[in-house]
C-alpha cells in the first residue's frame, strides 16, 4: 500500500523566519494535497498539485511537485503565529480511490 | 464552514459498547470518505463510499462498519468499543471521490472510558 511520509515531525522557528516541509510517497503519485488542521479541529484545504513541477501560492505558502522524486515541499515565507498547527500531505492511492495522509507535520511560530 | 456536518461533536461512552457518527456531506457531493485521527497513528483512511456503495477500504475494523444512504448521508458504527478506539473521527466528502479535494467536518471526539 502507499505510504506518505512527512519531514520534520515537528518544528518551532521564530516569527518571521523561512521553513519547509516534506512529503514523500512510497509510490508515484497522481495528485498531491496540502492541509492545515488547529489541533483538535477540522482539516482546511491549502493546494492540491496534480502534474510534475507544478507549483502553486497562496499568500505566504508555496507547494512543489517533484514527479520524478515522488516529493512535495511545502514552503512559508516569513512565518507569522497565524501559520502555526499541523500541516498534513495527503494523496490520491494507485487506484485513485483511496485519499491517504501522512501523519503531519507539528508546525510551531514564536514571537 | 466546509460545508460538511458530523454529529455528535463530542461521545464520551463505556468499552464494550456501541456507537453511531453521523455525517452529511456537503450538497452535491457524492462521495464521503471516513478517517480515524489518534496521536501516534496520524490520520487513518477507514473507508469510502461513492453514490451509496462502498469504493474504497482502508483500515477499518472488523468492528467497525459504515453505510452511505439515498440521500447521502453516512454514518459510521463502532461496536465493542475499547479503550484505545478513543479517537477524533472525521468524515469528508467530495463531488465524484477522486482526483479532487475534499472537504472535512469538524470531527466527533470519541473518548471510551
Amino acid at each position: 500500500s502507499q505510504e506518505l511520509e512527512q519531514s520534520p515531525q515537528s518544528l518551532i522557528v521564530q516569527e518571521g523566519k523561512n521553513l519547509t516541509i516534506n512529503c514523500t510517497s512510497s509510490k508515484t503519485l497522481y495528485g498531491l494535497y496540502w492541509y492545515k488542521q488547529k489541533y483538535g479541529e477540522g482539516l482546511i484545504f491549502l493546494m492540491m498539485l496534480q502534474k510534475g513541477g507544478e507549483e502553486k501560492s497562496h499568500e505566504k505558502i508555496t507547494a512543489k511537485l517533484d514527479e520524478k522524486k515522488q516529493q512535495s515541499s511545502l514552503h512559508i515565507t516569513a512565518s507569522q503565529p497565524s501559520h502555526a498547527g499541523i500541516y498534513l500531505c495527503g494523496a490520491d492511492d494507485q487506484a485513485g480511490t483511496a485519499l491517504i495522509f501522512g501523519k503531519g507535520t507539528t508546525l510551531s511560530v514564536s514571537s | 464552514d466546509s460545508g460538511v456536518t458530523q454529529t455528535p461533536k463530542h461521545l464520551i461512552t463505556a468499552t464494550g459498547q456501541r456507537v453511531t457518527l453521523r455525517c452529511s456531506p456537503r450538497s452535491g457531493d457524492l462521495s464521503v470518505y471516513w478517517y480515524q485521527q489518534s496521536l501516534d497513528q496520524g490520520l487513518q483512511f477507514l473507508i469510502q463510499y461513492y453514490n451509496g456503495e462502498e469504493r474504497a477500504k482502508g483500515n477499518i475494523l472488523e468492528r467497525f462498519s459504515a453505510q452511505q444512504f439515498p440521500d447521502l448521508h453516512s454514518e459510521l458504527n463502532l461496536s465493542s468499543l475499547e479503550l484505545g478506539d478513543s479517537a477524533l473521527y472525521f468524515c469528508a466528502s467530495s463531488v465524484e471521490g477522486q482526483g479532487e479535494r475534499a472537504f472535512f467536518g469538524q470531527g466527533t471526539r470519541l473518548t471510551v472510558v
